[in-house]
């Protein structure tokens, strides 16, 4: 069974203050790993996916790192509208359906 | 282009009652889902709908049934609501079954009472 774990369950920076999130996984031969964020009240919306190991992708202040067995999200120099759920998502080769972490709920301080 | 739609955004039941969540996108996307997260913890897939015409169960169906109306719909019914399906429902929808990207409703804020 494909398992994903999500650490820390909350994490409160001050603005300016780079951190990571970590993403814990097992799965049977991953296809992807994706990473969503979600604002209070809405649906969780795309940022990244990853393939292999070793590959990393960057959107303004996030980048996403793929390790066989755990996923970081790095956050540099947040600013308070960085505050939201980050969700980590596995999905296995011929799965077609995404397993999904509890979650990282991120406040930025300013 | 609104995305996926959900109706309606919160709902209010009482044990044994039933209902329908209503979902539809403009994408022309072929696979769509139905997740329940409860407080704190991820989502968790009820049903999907690979393409038009079939329906499978996910990882929690006991309780739900589901129809995929045409390409664009796809319902989410609770026969007999129970107090241990209040939860906020989202629906989402992707090009294909396994796409990278699936885009998400902004959900349904269901309380069983």
């Amino acid at each position: 069974e494909d398992q994903v774990t999500q650490s820390p369950e909350a994490l409160r920076l001050q603005e300016g203050e780079s951190s990571s999130l970590n993403c814990s996984y097992t799965v049977s031969g991953l296809r992807g790993l994706f990473w969503y964020r979600q604002d209070p009240g809405k649906g969780p919306e795309f940022l990244f996916t990853l393939y292999s190991a070793g590959e990393e992708k960057e959107k303004e202040r996030l980048k996403a790192t793929l390790t066989k067995k755990e996923s970081f999200l790095h956050i540099t120099a947040p600013k308070p509208e960085d505050s939201a759920t980050y969700l980590c998502a596995v999905q296995a080769r011929n799965a077609g359906k995404s397993t999904f972490g509890d979650g990282t709920t991120l406040t930025v301080k300013p | 282009n609104a995305g996926v739609t959900q109706t309606p955004k919160f709902q209010v039941l009482k044990t044994g009652q039933s209902m329908t969540l209503q979902c539809a996108q403009d994408m022309n996307h072929n696979s769509m889902y139905w997740y329940r997260q409860d407080p704190g913890m991820g989502l968790r897939l009820i049903y999907y709908s690979a393409s038009e015409g079939t329906t499978d169960k996910g990882e929690v169906p006991n309780g739900y049934n589901v129809s995929r109306l045409n390409k664009r719909e796809f319902s989410l019914r609770l026969e007999s609501a129970a107090p241990s399906q209040t939860s906020v429902y989202f629906c989402a929808s992707s090009e294909m079954l396994g796409s990278d990207t699936q885009y998400f409703g902004p959900g349904t804020r269901l309380t069983v009472l």
